[in-house]
């Protein structure tokens, strides 16, 4: 079984530009989850959606992120503008309902 | 807001010692699950707690889950080299949808 790719691994970016980052989920799937973490600490979830719909999206900057799930397979995430404190791990994850979660390897974002 | 917190922070043991890492919840948890992640990857799922009271072992390692539901521990009996990283509680609040991640214990074993 496949399991949760992302897209690119690695980002440098400057101060107030943009930066998308994708997910693909493991195949049936319907949570899926983004996940900034930064270094040191744990993951903190920034949207869950339900197939194509925004559960959770509590924790999300909404005023420099945003987060859409098309067909309710694969995401994107999208920041625009970056800051510096933008800097972190970017994790996508996916589940079955309330099931344990298969994470990606992550994008490391670096803004600077 | 719900906050899941951790203790210790970092552990440093010798090779064969045991190592315990605790979770407590600001509220009561339907469940709580378990990841470990290695230096450098992503979290990986270890186990799921429902019942209060509930003990899970898994080869080395002991989970529980408190009997009011908002405190969990992870007991690692004789450590090896292989057990480095980094251990998250992620608890969910009854009702809710979405895990909140605790802030981690990074274990690191001394050959």
């Amino acid at each position: 079984e496949a399991g949760v790719a992302q897209s690119p691994r690695y980002k440098i970016i400057e101060k107030r530009q943009s930066v998308a980052f994708w997910c693909n989920p493991i195949s049936g799937h319907a949570t899926l989850y983004w996940y900034q973490q930064i270094l040191g600490q744990g993951p903190k979830l920034l949207i869950q959606f339900q197939n194509n719909g925004v559960v959770d999206d509590s924790q999300l900057p909404k005023d420099r992120f945003s987060a859409e799930r098309l067909k309710g397979v694969d995401s994107t995430l999208k920041i625009q503008p970056a800051k510096l404190e933008d800097s972190a791990v970017y994790l996508c994850a996916s589940s079955w309902v309330k099931r344990e979660q298969f994470f990606g390897p992550g994008t490391r974002l670096t803004v600077l | 807001g719900q906050q899941v917190m951790q203790i210790p922070q970092y552990q440093h043991v010798q090779e064969g010692e045991d190592f315990t890492t605790y979770c407590n919840s600001s509220t009561t948890l339907s469940n709580i699950q378990w990841y470990k992640q290695r230096p450098g990857g992503h979290p990986v799922f270890l186990i799921q707690l429902v019942k209060s009271g509930e003990v899970k072992k898994q080869k080395r390692l002991t989970f529980q889950f408190g009997e009011a539901k908002k405190n969990s521990s992870l007991h690692i009996t004789a450590t090896q080299t292989t057990d480095v990283g980094t251990y998250f509680c992620a608890g969910r609040q009854t009702g809710a949808n979405n895990l909140f991640f605790g802030t981690g214990t990074r274990l690191t074993v001394i050959p």
